[in-house]
């Protein structure tokens, strides 16, 4: 089945500075890609999706660059405030409903 | 946006008694979701639940397991009997349609503990 591996596990950045994290999967018959962000103690809220005849995304400050030959996408988060601290989850879904999740990269932004 | 509540938010139970996880999906969504996280681990996806029927599921949905949305009630998972390796969040999500491009919406999920 799809298998999809996100990095970094966690990073910190100083308040202003770009965040990116890298995500591929396994299987090429996904063609759905949301991002859902956790805050502490809080609920996945869904941030931003691409599918996979697209290559780049942009919502504000957040760029989802998708690579379909590699099987790669990236999420660029330009200009991080506080508020952007959580865990982000990459996700992948072929034609079946289910997601398959990323690990997470937990993001602490230092103000 | 749209927002999935779960009840309870936590949960602990003896093995092998039954548990019963509600979930009150968004109000004009057909497609509901089971999805377990084990500690530590990545969030699985369990069952795919619509017009009364499941549709989906995956190996991780047990002959123990059982969901139902009753007359528009709760979208309900039942674990009986339950087993240590139960403990996980249970993570329930709704959405307008099963297809590409449509988000699903999480709850903020339900914390099973076995003992």
């Amino acid at each position: 089945g799809e298998q999809v591996e996100q990095l970094p596990s966690s990073l910190i950045v100083q308040e202003g500075a770009s965040v990116l994290i890298n995500c591929s999967y396994t299987d090429s018959a996904s063609v759905y890609f949301p991002w859902y962000k956790q805050e502490p103690g809080k609920r996945l809220q869904f941030i931003i999706d691409i599918r996979s005849n697209m290559e780049r995304k942009q919502n504000q400050r957040l760029t989802l660059l998708f690579d379909k030959k590699t099987k790669h996408l990236s999420l660029h988060i330009t200009a991080t405030q506080p508020g952007d601290s959580a865990i982000y989850f990459c996700s992948a879904k072929g034609f079946a409903s289910a997601l398959t999740f990323g690990s997470g990269t937990k993001v602490i932004v230092l103000p | 946006g749209p927002k999935v509540l779960q009840i309870p938010s936590h949960q602990i139970i003896d093995m092998g008694q039954m548990v019963t996880l509600n979930c009150d999906p968004v109000s004009n969504h057909l497609y509901f979701y089971w999805y377990k996280q084990i500690l530590g681990q990545q969030m699985e996806f369990l069952v795919n639940f619509y017009n009364g029927k499941v549709m989906e599921k995956s190996k991780l949905f047990k002959d123990q397991f059982s969901v139902e949305r009753p007359d528009g009630s709760y979208f309900t998972l039942k674990i009986q009997p339950t087993a240590l390796e139960d403990s996980a969040v249970y993570f329930c999500a709704s959405s307008l349609a099963p297809g590409t491009g449509i988000a699903q919406y999480f709850g903020p999920g339900t914390r099973l503990l076995v003992l």
